[in-house]
């Protein structure tokens, strides 16, 4: 059974650093992984999807990065802004069934001016 | 813009009545979903469906149903909706290919008094 646990869970920094947001699953048998940002009282919104092929997939400040050997995923935020905060949701396949995402609780990040 | 709306997006109900949210997309994705979100639990799957008349249940799928009658719309449905109920219920969609993303519509936020 696929599980998914993203550390921190909360982040608060300062204006302009850099940002590593980490996601460790279970079942490393999977097709593709994706991150995910949630602002509050909104929906979601698709930032990355990472296949298992690639090692990286960047968009613009956004780099993530897969390593299925060891069950993990990396979101990294350079130069954060205030605009970054939100919490960010990783979510690999279900173990068997890539029809279905599973989904960690995220990291509540916040970045102070 | 992954053309996906959910209508109503905000309704407060009372307990026992029943409650149909729909969801509705313009791209002719096959796979369509039902999640809810909770303080706590993050997102959980209610029902997905494959195509047309095609569904399966998802990992809290007690008390919902869904149906899928045309591409576009699935609608999920609160025979008699309980308290515990109360949630932010959101529709996500996918293409058919395995290394589709999945997109997340605005939400519905239910209250069941």
């Amino acid at each position: 059974k696929q599980e998914v646990t993203q550390i921190p869970a909360a982040l608060s920094v300062p204006e302009g650093e850099n940002l590593v947001l980490n996601c460790s699953f279970t079942d490393s048998a999977i097709y593709n992984l994706q991150w995910f940002r949630q602002d509050p009282g909104k929906g979601l919104t698709s930032l990355l999807l990472i296949q298992s092929s690639q090692r990286e997939q960047t968009s613009g400040r956004l780099n993530a990065s897969l390593d299925k050997s060891s069950g993990r995923s990396t979101l990294y935020i350079a130069a954060s802004q205030p605009g970054d905060s939100a919490t960010y949701l990783c979510a690999p396949p279900s173990a068997g069934n890539n029809r279905k995402l599973i989904w960690g609780l995220g990291t509540s990040l916040a970045v102070n001016p | 813009d992954a053309g996906i709306t959910q209508s109503p997006r905000h309704k407060v109900t009372e307990t026992g009545t029943p409650v149909t949210l729909r969801c509705h997309q313009t791209e002719n994705h096959r796979y369509m979903y039902w999640y809810r979100q909770d303080p706590g639990h993050g997102l959980r799957l209610i029902h997905y469906s494959y195509g047309v008349k095609d569904t399966d249940k998802g990992e809290v799928s007690d008390g919902y149903s869904v149906s899928r009658s045309k591409t576009e719309d699935f609608l999920l449905t609160l025979e008699s909706a309980t308290s515990s109920q109360t949630s932010v219920y959101f529709c996500a969609i996918k293409g058919a290919d395995q290394y589709n993303e999945q997109f997340f519509g605005p939400g519905t936020r239910l209250t069941v008094l």
